[in-house]
């Protein structure tokens, strides 16, 4: 298996500008998550889907963070309007079922905003 | 408020001795722990699971214990290597599926 693929792995774009970071599961895992990483606050949890519904959207620190998984190979995090603080790594990562509890992460999209 | 501790940002060591790592939280009551293995520019990939009623789990040269009573979990590397060096991370179930990470330790190991 090619494990977790994103895209991109790289990202610079102006504040303002809509951002939109793509990934694609391990066929057969029906759990979804996507993480930021930064220095100052670690690896944190945005959001958690499981068969493609979205069930714990806590961690998206605001309105201008969306995520969708409209199928069970393919979801994206949106951000929009991008800011400088957004800046970080963005991983995902997906996991087998709900009663598997490792998690398998992708290489992640290194997000600069300027 | 809940707080995961690993032991020092960074751990030097010499080839061939054993590396020790110390993951310490404070108000949480975890059903399971993970240690995850991030090399730079990659992401974290899962080593380990190690349950509330297992004190120990090995795994070829690594070695997790686990002491809920002390809230603490120790992740050793013996016999290290220098292909060993990485950030390792662990992290702490909140519920079936959330995991708070640590803000990991960082090993090299010198040939």
């Amino acid at each position: 298996d090619a494990g977790v693929i994103q895209s991109p792995r790289h990202e610079v774009t102006e504040m303002g500008q809509e951002v939109t970071l793509r990934c694609k599961p391990i066929s057969g895992h029906n759990s979804l998550f996507w993480y930021r990483q930064t220095m100052m606050r670690g690896l944190e949890l945005l959001i958690y889907f499981n068969n493609n519904v979205p069930i714990d959207d806590s961690g998206m620190p605001e309105d201008r963070f969306s995520a969708k998984m409209p199928n069970a190979s393919f979801s994206t995090l949106k951000i929009q309007p991008s800011e400088p603080r957004d800046s970080a790594v963005y991983f995902c990562a997906s996991r087998p079922t709900q009663t598997s509890y490792e998690q398998y992460f992708g290489p992640g999209t290194r997000l600069t905003v300027t | 408020s809940q707080k995961i501790e690993q032991n020092s940002e960074a751990l030097n060591i010499q080839e061939g001795k054993t590396a020790t790592l110390t993951c310490n939280y404070t108000n949480y009551s975890p059903a399971y722990l993970q240690w995850y293995r991030q090399d730079p520019g990659r992401g974290p990939v899962f080593l380990l699971l190690i349950r509330e009623n297992e004190k120990e789990k090995r795994k070829e040269r690594l070695k997790v214990t686990f002491d809920t009573t002390l809230k603490q979990s120790l992740f050793h590397i013996t016999a290290s290597q220098p292909a060993d060096s990485a950030t390792y991370l662990c992290a702490l179930d909140i519920n079936d599926y959330k995991l708070s990470f640590g803000a990991g330790t960082t090993v090299t190991v010198r040939a």
